[in-house]
């Protein structure tokens, strides 16, 4: 089955601690994005990438880094400088034409906890 | 002001009712407009995707754009228990790849 993966579904962090969440694509998509998802509040941009090793700040980029070493996978990096990271994370993917806007295609999400 | 606005409820409604959800947005640049499906502690869902001013149908779903007043609607016929989950608008201004999201409408519907 073609699809989004993201892992772990939960995740722990400890004060002073850096996490990295997972995504990985099988559907061939240029692009790839993570979002944060806080309650009552929309989805906002922290990185996209559109091809292999380049990568651009989103709105909220803030505390975050992203690698994309491989075009299917594209990991978020959550560091110690984010000060409140607790949040609904949201991985995405959407193939690239340039003509037009495609469609983004997202994952299960990964929900992380500030211990 | 807000780029998108959208009403985040929560809506109530009984089964079978008509729901109409509704975004507002003030960039006169976007062109491209979704509507996502969200249930609780899941990845959002693609429903409708439209760049024309007019309607778009999909079964029980219709999507209504009007450029002229920067306002977009997701109409739900004959709504079922099944539909209550949080409906996300979504727009951009072209192929930059930057999709700009309304915070969502938290809808019920009741058996």
């Amino acid at each position: 089955d073609g699809g989004i993966t993201q892992s772990p579904k939960y995740l722990f962090r400890k004060e002073g601690q850096n996490v990295t969440l997972s995504c990985e694509q099988n559907l061939n998509h240029d692009a790839m994005y993570w979002y944060r998802q806080d309650p009552g509040q929309g989805l906002r941009l922290i990185y996209y990438s559109q091809i292999v090793n380049d990568f651009q700040k989103g709105d909220i980029a803030e505390g975050y880094s992203v690698s994309r070493e491989k075009k299917e996978s594209f990991p978020l990096t959550v560091t110690s400088a984010q000060k409140n990271p607790t949040a609904f994370y949201l991985c995405a993917s959407s193939i690239i034409t340039g003509a037009i806007q495609e469609t983004q295609y997202f994952g299960p999400g990964t929900r992380l906890l500030v211990l | 002001q807000k780029e998108v606005e959208q009403d985040p409820g929560p809506l109530s409604v009984p089964e079978g009712a008509i729901v109409s959800l509704n975004c507002t947005y003030s960039n006169s640049a976007f062109q491209y407009f979704m509507w996502y499906r969200q249930y609780s502690r899941k990845g959002p869902e693609l429903l409708m995707y439209t760049y024309s001013s007019g309607n778009k149908e999909d079964g029980r779903f219709t999507a209504q754009v009007d450029k002229s007043s920067k306002y977009i609607s997701l109409f739900i016929r004959d709504s079922q228990p099944s539909d209550s989950a949080t409906y996300l608008c979504a727009m951009s201004g072209g192929s930059n790849y930057k999709l700009t999201f309304g915070k969502g409408t938290l809808l019920t519907v009741n058996p």
